[in-house]
């Protein structure tokens, strides 16, 4: 069984560039999660797709965005960066939307706004 | 508005005794709740969850207590090991939304 997986692993970017964050779920899993992890700070959610569709979306402005594709992989991008989109950015899949699902963490893309 | 908390940034206990690590929350309409563990460069891993119409669930060394009325939760491990030293977050979610709320973590230390 192939858990999250996420790349890239690290990346630095520019204030006012855009960012592509890709994620493959976990097999089996048709919904994913990002969350924004700042230092020191728990996990925040973003949003979540099931079945490609925005299900359920956080304290997030709109220059961030997502995609789900068919195979239930996930991109997060982020519009016009900001110094404060430093953090790591995690995304989780579970099986399905219902609430009493765990989530299943990658490894996380740590992003550094210059 | 932080609606999970965790009060004690990090925790230090000898090995073998008992490591207690506490969580309150805000929200009455969380009726699931989840402890993950963090290790550096690694992302959360699950480790125990509750559901709000149980009080307790043990999973060999670890167990999750929830006092409903008090909005607290707990996680104990007994006994503690080294391999247990990492940042652990609780986290809660509602039946009627999609996210979870974490809290800020606690780093637990558990010395050899």
């Amino acid at each position: 069984e192939t858990g999250v997986t996420q790349s890239p692993t690290h990346l630095i970017k520019t204030r006012g560039q855009q960012v592509t964050l890709r994620c493959s779920s976990q097999s089996g899993h048709n919904t994913v999660s990002w969350y924004q992890q700042a230092l020191g700070q728990g996990p925040q959610f973003i949003f979540q797709y099931y079945r490609e569709e925005e299900n359920g979306r956080g304290n997030f402005p709109p220059r961030f965005s997502g995609l789900q594709f068919p195979n239930y992989s996930s991109e997060l991008n982020v519009n016009a960066l900001e110094l404060d989109d430093s953090a790591l950015y995690l995304c989780a899949s579970r099986r399905n939307s219902a609430t009493n699902e765990k989530l299943f963490f990658g490894s996380g893309t740590q992003l550094s706004v210059l | 508005d932080q609606q999970v908390k965790q009060n004690s940034p990090s925790l230090s206990v000898q090995e073998g005794r008992i490591s207690i690590l506490n969580c309150d929350y805000t929200n009455s309409m969380f009726d699931y709740f989840l402890w993950y563990k963090k290790y550096p460069a690694e992302g959360p891993t699950f480790l125990i969850s509750i559901s709000s119409i149980k009080d307790k669930n043990e999973d060999g060394r670890f167990t999750v207590f929830l006092n409903k009325s008090a909005k607290h939760l707990s996680l104990h491990i007994v006994p503690s090991q080294p391999g247990d030293s990492a940042v652990y977050f609780c986290a809660a979610s509602a039946w009627s939304g999609n996210q979870f709320y974490f809290g800020t973590g606690t780093s637990l230390t558990v010395i050899p």
